[in-house]
């Protein structure tokens, strides 16, 4: 079963806000919400992370509505660089304790002029 | 600060063959992760590290991948022998505990290409 559903693709131009929301119906309770970016050739890095309401930091917003089974990742002002694919995850605990994190397929984000 | 740290960046090998990629963490992380991604799939978790005790490996193919951090501190993974389908990026990753809500850092990765 899925933690996490996103859509596979999104299109957007430069100056844009892009939203990318991400489904995970079965979050539990200690569960935070994490986005990363991943460029070609390169790691995935940490964008934003919250676990209820909004946060913002210098490069996006995370939106987490009451019910935490939805999460929204806003990105203002887009530009060519953040063509990227964009990852919403949230933790599975661990059998022994502890927590580990499962990547889906992520979103591909093409931002054009 | 000075990120993770992989080597080699890049490897060919031939089917059968073995290969070791090294991993130093970000200095005081106790937990280090390893995982393989295929082009165009998101990252898959080989094996997860607290310290030097293995917490999570329930997707390593143990037949042929071995990890090991015996010191808690940099960490080898061995593929023996290669397949093909073992061509893929292997991206190291850690962070300070693995408690829920801690952020993980990846390195840059170490490209595979069995051939």
């Amino acid at each position: 079963l899925a933690k996490t559903t996103q859509p596979i693709s999104m299109d957007s131009y430069e100056g844009q806000e892009v939203n990318i929301t991400c489904s995970h119906n079965n979050i539990a309770t200690n569960d935070y919400i994490t986005w990363y970016q991943q460029f070609p050739s390169q790691g995935p890095r940490f964008i934003i992370q919250g676990y209820k309401t909004k946060v913002t930091n210098e490069v996006a917003s995370l939106f987490i509505p009451a019910d935490r089974k939805s999460s929204t990742l806003s990105l203002p002002r887009v530009s060519l660089s953040d063509t990227a694919v964009y990852y919403c995850l949230v933790g599975d605990v661990l059998t022994g304790g502890g927590n580990k994190l499962t990547f889906g397929t992520g979103t591909q984000l093409k931002v054009e002029l | 600060e000075a990120g993770v740290a992989q080597s080699p960046r890049y490897k060919i090998i031939e089917k059968r063959q073995s290969v070791a990629f090294w991993c130093n963490p970000i200095s005081g992380h106790a937990t280090l992760y390893w995982y393989q991604q295929i082009l165009g799939q998101g990252p898959k978790l080989l094996i997860q590290f607290q310290n030097n005790g293995v917490v999570d490996d329930s997707q390593l193919p143990k037949d042929r991948f071995s990890a090991e951090r015996l010191k808690g501190v940099d960490s080898t993974l061995k593929i023996q022998p290669a397949k093909l389908e073992d061509s893929a990026v292997y991206l190291c990753a850690s962070s300070a505990t693995m408690t829920a809500g801690n952020t993980i850092y990846f390195g840059e990765g170490s490209w595979l290409t069995v051939v």
